[in-house]
């Protein structure tokens, strides 16, 4: 597509619930990011795919985060036992590998846990 | 650690009122420092990338500087059309880590 698509662009959910979040990328764009901003915050990093594979979750903050991208294009960013923390805005990015041009992020998921 | 700073936290300016935004940063090394504009609502947009103390890019009304342990983004004669705020973030080296480490930005207001 054009830009990055991300879906819902707003979830409500409740304490504990499990939710899932959408990115579908730039075609062609075989690096994939997944950051969390939190009010009047910058985007902090999550986790980077190079294809299907992460190739640095080091911002993931603990086990109840997941992410898949299984065959090289849409990512899913998966959270478990969600907790009132976890509300912010989860922005995808992508890029095409040339750092020279930054990535593309796309419009982001607001989620409130509720 | 690596860690980005970026001041003030919100500037209000007249419209065609020139100013600069700051952002220092303390990394091992840096491989890039990237500007970002976003605007309420959506995802940052790239602005631009300097790689090395001396460089200078421009767009528009905008220009970035960088030095080695701060960078600039002066606004000369800015429109309202560039309220917004602006995030800065470095790209390290080392770690082998691909993250950018973003400041918390500065909240511009143009006033016409």
């Amino acid at each position: 597509g054009a830009g990055v698509s991300q879906t819902p662009s707003n979830k409500v959910t409740e304490k504990g619930k499990y939710v899932e979040l959408r990115c579908d990328p730039i075609s062609g764009h075989t690096a994939l990011y997944w950051y969390r901003q939190s009010l009047g915050q910058g985007p902090e990093f999550l986790i980077y795919f190079q294809g299907t594979g992460a190739a640095d979750d080091s911002g993931l903050p603990n086990d109840r985060f997941f992410a898949v991208r299984p065959e090289g294009s849409v990512s899913t960013l998966k959270i478990q036992r969600t907790e009132r923390g976890d509300s912010a805005v989860y922005l995808c990015a992508s890029s095409s590998g040339a750092r020279s041009y930054g990535y593309t992020f796309g419009s982001g998921t607001r989620l409130t846990v509720v | 650690e690596d860690q980005v700073t970026q001041s003030p936290e919100a500037l209000r300016l007249q419209e065609g009122e020139s100013s600069s935004l700051n952002c220092s940063y303390t990394v091992s090394g840096l491989r890039g420092l990237f500007w970002y504009r976003q605007d309420p609502g959506k995802g940052p947009e790239f602005l631009f990338t300097l790689y090395s103390a001396g460089e200078e890019k421009e767009k528009e009304r905008l220009k970035a500087t960088l030095t080695k342990k701060e960078s600039f983004l002066h606004i000369t004669a800015p429109k309202p059309e560039d309220s917004a705020t602006y995030l800065c973030a470095v790209y390290p080296s080392g770690g082998g880590s691909e993250k950018l480490v973003f400041g918390k930005g500065t909240k511009l207001t143009v006033n016409p």
